[in-house]
């Protein structure tokens, strides 16, 4: 089974550019999470989606960022313009929820690593 | 709210010596507990999680943690390190509104083992 895929691995671009994350989660998995990971910190939830649905995205600043889930699969996350401190890793991950308990592991891809100049 | 917070950003051990991660957790009803372990330019890997039921939970790669309520701790530990554990490690915890959960993550724990 592939595991949750996600692209660019690095990217490199100047302050005030755009830039934009792809993820593409295990097949069948209904839920689907953005984390930030600063360096020496643990991952912060953005936004998680339910299908296409955006259902938590307190997190994500709204005023630079977006994300869209068009048909409930891949996903793509956008900086624009980025700044400096927006430079970290982006972590994709994805969980099959609606069991019974509720409760499903995530399943993480490998991240984006930005770096803003 | 909740938070957890994992003692010592780095822990070094040798090799066949016993592995201790400490996380300790903050939460206002039951919660649920998770270990991932990150591996340098990978993502996180679910090691082990406790719901409910047994405190003693048992995880991948020898690993193992224990839920002890009074002290509000979910520490993780292994008995005999490898190479291969060199690694980061998350505690996270989560309260599920309704069955579907958002964990929150510690800083991490880096583990180093010496040869």
């Amino acid at each position: 089974e592939a595991g949750v895929v996600q692209s660019p691995r690095y990217k490199i671009i100047e302050k005030k550019q755009p830039v934009a994350f792809w993820c593409n989660p295990i097949s069948g998995h209904n839920t689907l999470y953005w984390y930030l990971q600063n360096l020496g910190q643990g991952p912060e939830l953005l936004i998680r989606y339910e299908n296409e649905e955006a259902v938590d995205d307190s997190q994500l600043p709204k005023d630079r960022f977006s994300a869209e889930r068009l048909k409930g699969v891949d996903s793509t996350l956008k900086i624009q313009p980025a700044e400096l401190g927006d430079s970290a890793v982006y972590l994709c991950a994805s969980s099959l929820e609606g069991r019974i308990s509720g409760i499903d592991e995530q399943f993480f891809g490998p991240g984006t690593r930005l770096t803003v100049l | 709210a909740q938070s957890v917070t994992q003692l010592g950003s780095h822990v070094s051990v040798s090799e066949g010596a016993l592995v201790l991660l400490r996380c300790n957790y903050s939460s206002s009803v039951p919660p649920y507990l998770f270990w991932y372990v990150q591996y340098p330019n990978q993502g996180l890997q679910l090691l082990l999680k406790y719901t409910t039921g047994a405190t003693l939970v048992k995880g991948i790669n020898g690993f193992e943690a224990e839920f002890k309520k009074s002290e509000t701790s979910f520490h993780l530990t292994k008995p005999s390190a490898h190479m291969s554990d060199a690694a980061e490690y998350f505690c996270a915890v989560s309260v599920p509104p309704g069955g579907s959960y958002i964990p929150t993550f510690g800083r991490g724990t880096s583990l180093i083992v010496h040869p």
